[in-house]
């Protein structure tokens, strides 16, 4: 079983909408990130969180929330989806007592229309 | 502002034919730097982590290496297995910032 999973993995909406994406892990870590990549951008921080009661604005945080349900789920929401929303989101993780090192989830595809 | 840009964009290669890839970094008080490999409908997946110039690491085909203003990764002898787009990442503090990443192709 994969240590990082995200549900859903391709999801299509509408603008307006309201969009939870969701990641769990059994790796054991503390830390656990949302990025989202765009074709030529890379990768961009969204929100990060240390703990469960610790939570962080990334590069791009504006139009997401976060929520840390527990050390081993994180969940990003779209409070009200927009087309250039539209990319793939990763969530990633890390243990904070062994370095930096992220590990990434298979990511989730999402496009709004 | 805290930047990561790789060179080329894409890069195809011939089986066997060695070649290298370019990081280059602006991330002020730099803690590691680090290198992922990603396949097509897949997250990234870690390769290496290097934290001081002059410092090098290997796995099979790949070597990077770190100075103060840019990070390489060779790959020697490629095989078309080793098609990927490759990432490199610089952190500091608490923030990690990706480069848009080298496409490579290898051809047999």
């Amino acid at each position: 079983d994969a240590d990082v999973t995200q549900t859903p993995r391709n999801r299509i909406t509408k603008t307006g909408k309201r969009i939870m994406l969701e990641c769990s892990q059994t790796k054991g870590h503390d830390r656990m990130y949302w990025y989202r990549q765009d074709p030529g951008l890379g990768l961009r921080l969204i929100y990060y969180s240390f703990d469960v009661k610790d939570i962080n604005k990334g590069e791009i945080s504006d139009g997401y929330s976060v929520s840390r349900q527990a050390q081993a789920k994180f969940s990003l929401s779209l409070e009200s989806a927009i087309p250039n929303q539209t990319a793939l989101y990763f969530c990633a993780t890390s243990d904070g007592r062994r370095g930096d090192t992220q590990y990434f989830g298979p990511g989730t595809r999402l496009t709004v229309l | 502002e805290d930047q990561v840009t790789q060179s080329p964009e894409a890069l195809r290669l011939q089986e066997g034919e060695s070649s290298s890839l370019n990081c280059s970094y602006t991330v002020s008080g730099l803690r590691g730097l680090f290198w992922y490999r990603q396949d097509p409908g897949k997250g990234p997946e870690f390769l290496f982590t290097l934290y001081s110039a002059g410092e090098e690491k290997e796995k099979e085909r790949l070597k990077a290496t770190l100075t103060k203003k840019e990070s390489f990764l060779h790959i020697t002898a490629p095989k078309p297995e080793d098609s990927a787009t490759y990432l490199c990442a610089g952190i500091n503090n608490n923030d990690m910032r990706f480069g848009a990443g080298t496409r490579l192709t290898v051809k047999p």
